[in-house]
């Protein structure tokens, strides 16, 4: 079975602090993707990145990171300098192998106050 | 990525009715997924819709309750039927672009009185 546990229910922080979110993963396939993405007040989900699971290297993107350790199944995301509009529901996925059906985790809400 | 719209983007109903949802795409695609998102929580999938043949539910979800129509490769409905107002939730259309890449439409907010 796959599994996504993001155990930050809640996150507040002040404005250009840096914070990072937790996302943990459970598979057994040896090929799978894991996802971020980012949920406003508004509802929309945006896609925020894409990381398969041959690929370790960290990702930079701007203000945000991410940091994949295949040892601890683990895919941190990390925004630098936070600002308000950061703030909304983050949330952690996984697809396996076969499929397309993301399993997500529960989400994480960031608050950022300025 | 892909422009992904949906309609209605909220709607109130009465309890006992039923309301179809609306997922247009700007590009073919092939697979074409609906998911819930209930108050507070997280996204579940619903089913998976291909054009061409039936859709492909998840466990605790039935086509009675969710009939999905997928009649070409740009558009897809989601009918939620006889609603209860467990079914407050929003619901979202979601589009595989290449190779695992899932892009989501605003989503439509369904109240249930």
């Amino acid at each position: 079975a796959q599994k996504v546990t993001q155990a930050q229910t809640e996150i507040s922080v002040v404005e250009k602090e840096d914070v990072t979110l937790d996302c943990v993963y459970e598979t057994r396939d040896t090929t799978y993707y894991l996802f971020w993405y980012k949920q406003p007040p508004s509802g929309e989900l945006v896609f925020l990145i894409r990381r398969n699971s041959f690929d370790e290297q960290n990702e930079i993107s701007g203000r945000y990171s991410w940091n994949f350790q295949k040892s601890t199944s683990s895919f941190n995301f990390t925004i630098t300098a936070s600002q308000v509009v950061d703030s909304a529901v983050y949330f952690c996925a996984l697809m396996g192998e076969y499929g397309n059906k993301l399993v997500f985790g529960a989400g994480t809400i960031l608050r950022v106050k300025s | 990525s892909a422009v992904i719209s949906q309609k209605p983007s909220r709607d109130i109903c009465q309890r006992g009715t039923s309301l179809t949802i609306q997922c247009q795409v700007d590009s073919q695609v092939t697979m074409m997924f609906w998911y819930r998102q209930q108050p507070g929580q997280s996204l579940t999938l619903i089913a998976t819709a291909n054009q061409g043949s039936e859709a492909t539910y998840e466990s605790g979800f039935v086509i009675d309750k969710f009939p999905i129509s997928r009649p070409n490769l740009t558009f897809s409905t989601l009918t939620v039927s006889n609603m209860s107002p467990e079914d407050s939730s929003i619901y979202l259309c979601s589009v595989d672009m290449r190779a695992g890449e899932l892009f989501f439409g605003e989503g439509s907010r369904l109240t249930v009185l």
